[in-house]
């Protein structure tokens, strides 16, 4: 079964520093999806990424995927307070179409 | 457009009795999945749902049931609940099945079995 390891997983920066949070797959990645999460709540949808070499943008988040290293980078450009929590990368399974594995998750603290 | 809702956000069980979990998708989608998350195990999923019919299933004992309705709204049931099952269960919800689709999540439903 598909693996999904995240790295690091938890990371202090101070507030206006960048961050750069990683997800390397066990097996042939067919799409990665980027959640954030907040603790005990539901996850909030950031990016799906489907071809080798997409890249997407959404306010300071910028999200890669690197099909030959197997592996998406998640890079947070001078981070603020409103960025800490959880960020969860899955991936669908390589069985199936839809079902999604999801790695540990890697806890964000941004200090003042 | 309406986000994904789940009902209730909170329970507490006791030991042996049995849960029933619903979720309201986005307006438009019709492929449910839930997934349980715990802290050792993470998130894991289920089953999934489209077109009231079960698509697929993780890898959880037969005690862990679902269905969807024909307005793509759908429960999950769990019976003979034991402490284990105290997580986070959460429901997403897409327009298909295709891997391009994007998946949305609930709030979440908290479980607590005592």
């Amino acid at each position: 079964s598909q693996e999904l390891e995240q790295s690091p997983q938890s990371l202090i920066v101070q507030e206006g520093k960048n961050l750069t949070i990683n997800c390397t797959s066990s097996k042939t990645l067919y799409g990665l999806y980027w959640y954030k999460q907040k603790y005990g709540e539901g996850l909030i949808f950031l990016m799906m990424l489907q071809k080798g070499g997409e890249e997407k943008s959404h306010e300071k988040i910028t999200a890669k995927l690197d099909e030959k290293k197997q592996q998406s980078s998640l890079h947070i450009t001078a981070s603020q307070p409103s960025h800490a929590g959880i960020y969860l990368c899955g991936a669908p399974s390589s069985s199936g179409y839809s079902t999604l594995t999801f790695g540990k998750g890697t806890m964000l603290l941004v200090s003042p | 457009k309406a986000g994904v809702t789940q009902t209730p956000r909170y329970l507490i069980k006791t030991r042996g009795q049995q849960v029933t979990l619903s979720c309201s998708p986005i307006s438009g989608h019709r492929s449910v999945s839930w997934y349980q998350q715990t802290p050792g195990q993470g998130l894991q999923f289920l089953f999934e749902y489209f077109s009231e019919t079960q698509r697929n299933k993780g890898n959880f004992p037969g005690r862990f049931s679902g269905r969807q309705f024909s307005n793509s709204r759908s429960e999950m049931n769990v019976s003979t609940l034991e402490l284990g099952d105290s997580a986070l269960y959460l429901c997403a919800s897409r327009q298909g099945l295709a891997v391009n689709y994007e998946q949305y999540f609930g709030p979440g439903t908290r479980l607590t079995v005592t």
